[in-house]
């Protein structure tokens, strides 16, 4: 049963306009929540995060919305940049030393 | 920097071979993990380590075992190759649970 889910498995996104990448989760539990980005033939590397305590993190064009009453997590790029085609992990964790749980990703296209 | 190095980027092996990814990481992380990474399937957890000569099953163990004799390195052992364990493999680090994964390039295994 797949805790983290990312329904889009592709985005498309014209340079200059706004990507917005989603994620769902089950778990009430999580209570921080990571966005990395992966490069074909290169390891993910991480982007931003944001603890269950607050509902948005901004970090440069990258924001990390929060709802917790909807179980959703969201990453806005403003302004896209074609360098940030890429496929996008949301992963989640339960207190505690626990490991992340990961989406499956969805694959982010900046056409210039 | 945090560095975490993938002793192997790509390899080539044989069904039933016995097969040793290693991984090393340079800043003294507590937290060690094995990941493999498949079209479709995001990145799923292998094994993983908070501490030294400890291991941990991840969500798919089978057929994998793990070896931490050093802090700073993490193996993966493929026991008897089969050819369902092509895969990318990724292995990350981390200082605690409150810290981003780093991860390594990632080792594109091939078993034929």
């Amino acid at each position: 049963d797949q805790q983290v889910k990312q329904n889009s498995p592709s985005l498309s996104v014209q340079e200059g306009r706004i990507s917005i990448l989603n994620c769902d989760y089950t778990n009430s539990m999580f209570d921080y929540f990571l966005w990395y980005k992966k490069y074909p033939a290169e390891g993910p590397t991480f982007l931003i995060s944001i603890s269950s305590i607050k509902d948005k993190n901004e970090d440069g064009r990258f924001t990390v919305f929060l709802n917790k009453s909807a179980k959703h997590l969201s990453l806005h790029i403003v302004p896209s940049q074609p360098g940030d085609s890429a496929v996008y992990f949301c992963a989640a964790r339960v207190s505690g030393n626990t490991p992340l749980v990961f989406g499956k990703g969805t694959r982010l296209s900046v056409i210039a | 920097d945090v560095k975490v190095t993938q002793s192997s980027r790509y390899l080539v092996k044989r069904t039933g071979e016995k097969v040793f990814l290693e991984c090393v990481q340079d800043m003294d992380h507590e937290n060690m993990f094995w990941y493999r990474q498949d079209p479709g399937l995001g990145l799923r957890l292998i094994y993983f380590s908070y501490d030294v000569k400890m291991k941990e099953k991840g969500d798919i163990p089978e057929g994998y075992s793990v070896s931490r004799e050093k802090k700073e390195r993490f193996s993966l052992i493929l026991e008897s190759a089969s050819t369902n364990q092509t895969s990318m493999y990724l292995c990350a680090s981390s200082y605690d649970s409150n810290q981003p994964q780093h991860f390594g390039d990632g080792t594109r295994l091939s078993i034929l």
